[in-house]
């Protein structure tokens, strides 16, 4: 089955600062690599996804980038705001298959205003 | 309702106690999961339904636990003999497919006496 790591577990940064999570995957049939932010004490809620035809995807101050051929994909937050601070989780699937959704353990970020 | 709704919020038992808990996903997702996060930690994959496959059962933590879902909608998690270590938030997600987001409830937070 299919196997995420991520890293770091955590992660402080100056206000302003970026922020960079990193995760590998082991399935090279994965094909769908979604992010989920969750917010203290409230459910995780997708904040990016992308899928294997691209390699970059931009959404205002975050960008997720793969790179299929290294199995690795990565979470870019630039000029990071204290509403940023949550836990980050990246993730893999097989669309058109039967995979389930597979999580990282997730990225607990700190921005220290 | 227009979300993936749990029930009961909040519950409180004894353990050796047997629970259920209840998940109605969002009309017309294919796959529902369940998962357990403990205060502080990441997403524990417990079990995976999608269409009329058999669920994956892989998560399950020992034979205390067990799923069901009834006519493709509703789910139930059913923990038997209650024990301290099943303390956490149980979180419950529906999606429409393998590779559509990921649409979270608002979790049940059980607590074992």
């Amino acid at each position: 089955g299919e196997n995420v790591e991520q890293h770091p577990s955590t992660l402080s940064v100056q206000e302003g600062d970026s922020a960079v999570i990193k995760c590998t995957y082991s399935d090279s049939a994965s094909n769908y690599f979604p992010w989920y932010k969750q917010e203290l004490g409230k459910r995780p809620q997708l904040i990016i996804d992308i899928r294997s035809n691209v390699g970059e995807k931009k959404d205002q101050r975050i960008a997720v980038t793969l790179n299929k051929t290294a199995k690795h994909f990565s979470l870019h937050i630039t000029e990071t705001q204290p509403e940023d601070s949550a836990v980050y989780f990246c993730a893999a699937s097989d669309s058109g298959g039967y995979q389930k959704v597979t999580f990282g353990i997730g990225t607990k970020l700190q921005v220290i205003p | 309702g227009a979300g993936v709704s749990q029930s009961p919020s909040n519950k409180v038992t004894e353990k050796g106690k047997d629970v259920e808990l209840r998940c109605d996903p969002i009309s017309g997702h294919t796959a529902l999961y369940w998962y357990r996060q403990s205060l502080g930690q990441g997403l524990e994959f417990l079990i995976y339904f999608q269409g009329n496959s058999a669920p994956d059962k892989s998560g399950l933590p020992s034979d205390r636990f067990s799923a069901e879902r009834t006519g493709g909608s509703v789910s139930t998690l059913t923990i038997q003999r209650t024990q301290q270590e099943d303390s956490a938030v149980y979180l419950c997600a529906s999606s429409f497919g393998t590779a559509g987001e990921l649409f979270f409830g608002e979790g049940s937070r059980l607590t074992v006496l």
